[in-house]
């Protein structure tokens, strides 16, 4: 059964900094991993998709990689902003039968 | 285009009501999803269907029922509501033939049973 954990479960950090946010996930035959974020009483907005043949994805501040054979995605935000504030969430879609699993987030404060 | 379309946004039930969420995607996706988020907690998957006529349960199935008759439509069922399934319920969608599959979500039905 696979099982997705994100470490930590909040972080707070000042503006400017650069932070890491953690995923990892227990069976490594996935098709692909994506990062979502999530603000307060809203929908899911996709930030990056990786298939599992790739190492990294990158948009604007955000950096997505992941390392199957361990398991493992980290999320890199670069010189953090207050609008960068939020949910982010991780899900991974396994191979054997297409369902996509979810941890349960890192909750994001940027103290302005 | 309109994307994942869920109606309604807000709803509230009283115990041992019946109700049904839909869910509508205009990208002809073959892969429909429904998942509930707690307070707090990432999503868990309910059902989920990979084509019109074929569904399979997720990680929390029981109080819910699905149906698939169309390649658009992915309505999720609560026959017997009960205050365990006050939570926001969310529908995604994703193709089989694109390369990357990537996951496209509605913006939720908040659900509260009293």
């Amino acid at each position: 059964k696979q099982e997705v954990t994100q470490i930590p479960a909040a972080l707070s950090v000042p503006e400017g900094e650069n932070l890491v946010l953690n995923c990892s996930f227990t069976d490594s035959a996935i098709y692909n991993l994506q990062w979502f974020r999530q603000d307060p009483g809203k929908g899911l907005t996709s930030l990056l998709l990786i298939q599992s043949s790739q190492r990294e994805q990158t948009s604007g501040r955000l950096n997505a990689s992941l390392d199957k054979s361990s398991g493992r995605s980290t999320l890199y935000i670069a010189a953090s902003q207050p609008g960068d504030s939020a949910t982010y969430l991780c899900a991974v879609r396994v191979n054997r039968d297409d369902k996509i699993i979810f941890g349960k987030g890192t909750r994001l404060h940027i103290l302005p | 285009n309109a994307g994942v379309t869920q109606t309604p946004k807000f709803r509230i039930l009283k115990i041992g009501q019946s109700m049904t969420l839909q869910c509508t995607q205009d990208m002809n996706h073959n892969y429909m999803y429904w998942y509930r988020q707690d307070p707090g907690m990432g999503l868990k998957l309910i059902y989920y269907s990979v084509g019109a006529g074929i569904t399979d349960k997720g990680e929390v199935p029981n109080g819910y029922n699905v149906s698939r008759s169309t390649t658009e439509d992915f309505p999720l069922r609560l026959e017997l509501a009960a205050p365990s399934q006050t939570s926001v319920y969310f529908c995604a969608s994703t193709r089989t033939d694109q390369p990357f599959k990537e996951a496209f979500f509605g913006q939720g039905t908040r659900l509260t049973v009293v």
